[in-house]
């Protein structure tokens, strides 16, 4: 089973600040099964990005996914205030999902 | 509107049974793979498993395997998560998801869940 992890565990910064978040896989993972998911307080989880780097529908453009094998990467690059929220990835592999601990992004 | 309706909170005593719903609209239920993922009061996200109502081929995380029960009736469109006797530790969140495969020129090139429920809480609690 591929296990994920992802840092920092809390991010604290401002808005119109830059977020990276990065997932890191135990063993490397196709580009096509890497998604991220955002989660606010109460709130269902929202897919963000599929395939490492594609937007979701509906996804405004400062969201971005990046990555490969390993290492992969969700970039915010302006933080806007309904951006503050917990931040997931997932993978699929071997017939199982698997998903990040979460990467909590929160005011400074 | 594509859209996935859970069924309603549930407060259940240990030992018993419960099974929740998730009912799917706006899309051909039978074709789309669906996912049931558990959340833990102030907790991460946890993969349960995963059906595709059109032959009822469902697939467990190793640490839900035996635990629960998967199940679907694409005649109401409908997938369910079951339990056969409750504990505490099933206190959680539940949510069912939509896996959508995205396939360009005979490529895969996305898999992830594209469409959420709102969630059906269950507190099993003495």
């Amino acid at each position: 089973e591929i296990v994920l992890t992802q840092s920092p565990g809390t991010l604290s910064l401002s808005p119109g600040e830059r977020a990276t978040l990065t997932c890191r896989a135990s063993q490397s993972v196709s580009r096509s099964f890497l998604a991220w998911y955002q989660q606010k307080p109460g709130q269902a989880p929202r897919l963000l990005i599929y395939g490492a780097s594609s937007r979701a529908t509906g996804i405004p453009d400062r969201f971005s996914g990046s990555g490969s094998g390993t290492d992969f990467t969700l970039t915010i690059s302006r933080l806007e205030p309904e951006d503050f929220a917990v931040y997931y990835c997932q993978q699929y592999g071997g017939s199982l999902f698997t998903f990040g601990p979460g990467t909590k992004v929160d005011i400074k | 509107e594509v859209q996935l309706v859970q069924s309603g909170a549930e407060v259940k005593k240990p030992g018993e049974s419960l099974k929740i719903s998730c009912k799917g609209s706006g899309y051909t239920f039978s074709n789309y793979w669906i996912g049931w993922v558990r959340q833990m009061p102030g907790k991460g996200l946890e993969w349960m498993g995963i059906i595709y109502p059109r032959d009822s081929d469902t697939r467990y995380s190793p640490s839900f395997q035996g635990q629960v029960t998967i199940s679907a009736d694409k005649s109401i469109s409908t997938a369910y998560l079951q339990w056969s006797s409750l504990k505490a530790s099933d206190t959680a969140m539940y949510y069912c998801a939509r896996r959508d495969i995205v396939v360009v020129s005979g490529t895969i090139v996305g898999d992830a869940f594209h469409i959420w429920g709102h969630g059906t809480m269950v507190t099993v609690s003495s």
